[in-house]
């Protein structure tokens, strides 16, 4: 049984597009994180958010609690957006289930 | 202001051994928190601690135990190494109230022969 559920696994873009991933979880949260994961390990936290929209940059993140799902956006995407994102979903402090992870490659 | 830090960076250890990874949070921060993650399993929560005392733990064995000292360092110790237990073993520290991000350190990558 998966607690979070993120899709596409895979996507590969042209430089330019605009990008989505989807994120659906199924137990109650306190709060969603949007993380971002290069080759090598390192994980930077894009968005915390427990309501609404929030905004950085060309990254856009939304959850909508009510049917306990968010998107990531990533607008003019760039080969540097080129990682994996994934979801996390906060029970209370830093204990997280995760998704599986979206692996976005971005072409030139 | 310097970031989490995490020792050995790269690790091999033998089936039956056991093994010690230690994790620096940012300066001021309190929570400390371990990830494994693996190819098969993905990202997994091990526990978190605040001010020196465990506050939640994932589904793990009792191999896997931690701790907190008074300067907010942690360390993780996995005991009786399997074949499994290789992963990229990741802390993360944050200020430990709701609302707070997460900083995540560059891991610890341990392989089991």
């Amino acid at each position: 049984k998966n607690e979070v559920e993120q899709s596409p696994q895979n996507l590969t873009a042209q430089e330019g597009e605009f990008i989505t991933i989807n994120c659906s979880y199924s137990v109650g949260i306190s709060a969603l994180h949007w993380l971002q994961q290069h080759p090598g390990g390192g994980i930077v936290s894009l968005f915390m958010l427990s309501s609404g929209k929030k905004k950085h940059g060309r990254l856009i993140a939304t959850i909508n609690i009510q049917e306990k799902h968010s998107s990531l956006h990533i607008t003019a995407s760039h080969p540097r957006d080129s990682a994996v994102y994934i979801c996390a979903v906060s029970l209370g402090g830093n204990q997280f289930y995760f998704g599986t992870g979206t692996s976005l490659t971005v072409i030139p | 202001k310097a970031g989490v830090t995490q020792t050995p960076r790269y690790l091999i250890k033998t089936r039956g051994q056991q093994v010690t990874l230690s994790c620096s949070p940012i300066s001021g921060h309190r929570s400390v928190s371990w990830y494994q993650q693996t190819p098969g399993q993905g990202l997994q929560f091990l526990f978190e601690y605040f001010s020196e005392t465990q506050r939640n733990k994932g589904n793990f064995p009792g191999r896997f135990s931690g701790r907190q000292f008074s300067n907010s360092r942690s360390e993780m110790n996995v005991s009786t190494l399997e074949l499994g237990d290789s992963a990229l073993y990741l802390c993360a520290s944050s200020h430990g109230t709701a609302g707070n991000t997460i900083y995540f350190g560059e891991g610890s990558w341990l392989t089991v022969v």
